[in-house]
């Protein structure tokens, strides 16, 4: 089982707030990554880190911020939430050679 | 961009039937994972394949890294109520991110 957490696991906000999601996996994993998910759709990478003081964009454009100060954390800022940022938000980690992937179980988001 | 195609979309099976799902690529991949994901929760990883032709069995599921390696198969078999979900599959070239699938959607009638 992996151990990888994400709280909230479901938050409701209204329009402007600032916002973070958090994330933090105990198995030592380098690589993390965030992906945002629309009820039963598919998976978009939005953010990923390699190490500690790595972040990089992913492949779908997304106005969130993430910072990787420790490696077992890997929060996501949202400064201004806005109704489009509606969705489920997934959080993942791999080893450093990336054999597999596990994920938390997801924040639900609704912003009103 | 790499992209993976997942078929079929959707399924609706009885229960006890075997369920056969497959996931195809433009590019070849190293590795190809098979999650499983409940609705409102994360995909729960289910078998993990890193060589060409290699058959991993997980108790009722069995998949396949095909042989050109731009492929790999899922099979179910005697599906029961829980089986229902949406399986993902993805794929890794070396050096690159996992890429996804978009996922078959499986439903079990008793």
């Amino acid at each position: 089982e992996a151990d990888i957490y994400q709280t909230p696991r479901y938050l409701v906000i209204g329009t402007g707030k600032k916002i973070t999601l958090e994330c933090s996996q105990t198995m030592g994993h380098d690589k993390m990554y965030w992906y945002q998910q629309d009820p039963g759709m598919e998976l978009h990478l939005i953010h990923y880190s390699y190490g500690v003081n790595s972040t990089e964009k992913g492949d779908l454009s997304s106005e969130s911020t993430v910072s990787r100060i420790r490696t077992e954390h890997f929060p996501l800022t949202l400064e201004s939430a806005r109704p489009s940022h509606t969705s489920q938000y997934l959080c993942a980690s791999s080893g450093t050679y990336q054999e597999t992937q596990y994920f938390g179980p997801g924040t639900r988001l609704l912003v009103l | 961009g790499q992209q993976l195609n997942q078929s079929p979309q959707s399924m609706f099976i009885q229960e006890g039937e075997d369920v056969s799902m497959n996931c195809t690529s433009s590019s070849i991949f190293n590795t190809w994972l098979w999650y499983k994901q409940d609705p409102g929760e994360g995909p729960v990883l289910l078998i993990a394949l890193y060589k060409a032709g290699e058959l991993t069995s997980n108790g009722r599921l069995t998949a396949q890294f095909g042989i050109t390696r731009k492929d790999s198969f899922l099979n179910i078999s005697a599906s029961i109520p829980s089986d229902v979900g949406i399986y993902f599959c993805a794929g890794r070239s070396r050096g690159q991110n996992f890429v996804f699938g978009p996922g078959t959607r499986l439903s079990v009638l008793p």
